[in-house]
């Protein structure tokens, strides 16, 4: 069956960069995204890409993923107080209406 | 466009009581599909519905059920709660009308967290 997995904790001071590391096993995934969740809220679509790309940069954020080996990283560049959050990758199974999430990875920015 | 929404935003129900959530999608969207959040089990999938129709279920027991309207909104019910059915209930919803992953994409409302004492 499908299985998402990345690693639980990420610190990084002010203005660094951030990476955050999944990997997936469902290879009929057309689509993988990531998703922030700040305390008490829902979850907050950030970026997706569509699995034929290699990578994808939307202001901030980029998004690289390398197909053949399952693995899907999110770069957060110039890491802000406000970036504090729970970050999920997930993927979603075609025309199903079903994700498929990795357990989340906290994200602490230290000034 | 207004996002998904969710009601009641929090729940405190007693062991033995059911419950409904309501979750109202996008407009335009016509899958809808519930999750539970926990701090044991993470994010897990319970079911999706479209077009009035449940065509996905995930591993939970029967005391979770679920159903949508002509309108798309759903409702989400569980019975006889148990004290490990407190959690945050999230709602996705997304459009499906086409092929292709874009239409896939699940928005999630702010969710129903559910205390059960």
């Amino acid at each position: 069956g499908e299985d998402v997995e990345q690693s639980l904790f990420l610190s990084v001071r002010e203005g660094d960069s951030s990476v955050i590391n999944c990997t997936y096993t469902d290879s009929s995934s057309t689509y993988l995204y990531w998703y922030k969740q700040e305390p008490g809220a829902g979850l907050q679509l950030l970026t997706y890409i569509f699995s034929n790309m290699d990578m994808k940069q939307d202001q901030r954020l980029t998004v690289l993923l390398n197909k053949k080996d399952k693995h899907l990283s999110l770069r957060i560049a110039d890491t802000q107080t406000g970036d504090s959050a729970i970050y999920f990758c997930a993927e979603t199974s075609p025309n199903a209406g079903k994700s498929t999430f990795g357990d989340g990875t906290t994200l602490t920015v230290k000034p | 466009k207004a996002g998904v929404t969710q009601t009641p935003r929090y729940l405190i129900k007693t062991r033995g009581q059911q419950v409904t959530l309501s979750c109202s999608p996008i407009s335009g969207h016509r899958s809808v599909s519930w999750y539970q959040q926990t701090p044991g089990q993470g994010l897990q999938f319970l079911f999706e519905y479209f077009s009035e129709t449940q065509r996905n279920k995930g591993n939970f027991p029967g005391r979770f059920s679920g159903r949508q309207f002509s309108n798309s909104r759903s409702e989400m019910n569980v019975s006889t709660l148990e004290l490990g059915d407190s959690a945050l209930y999230l709602c996705a919803s997304s459009q499906l009308t086409t092929s292709g992953g874009g239409a896939d994409t699940q928005y999630f409302g702010p969710g129903t967290r559910l205390t059960v004492l």
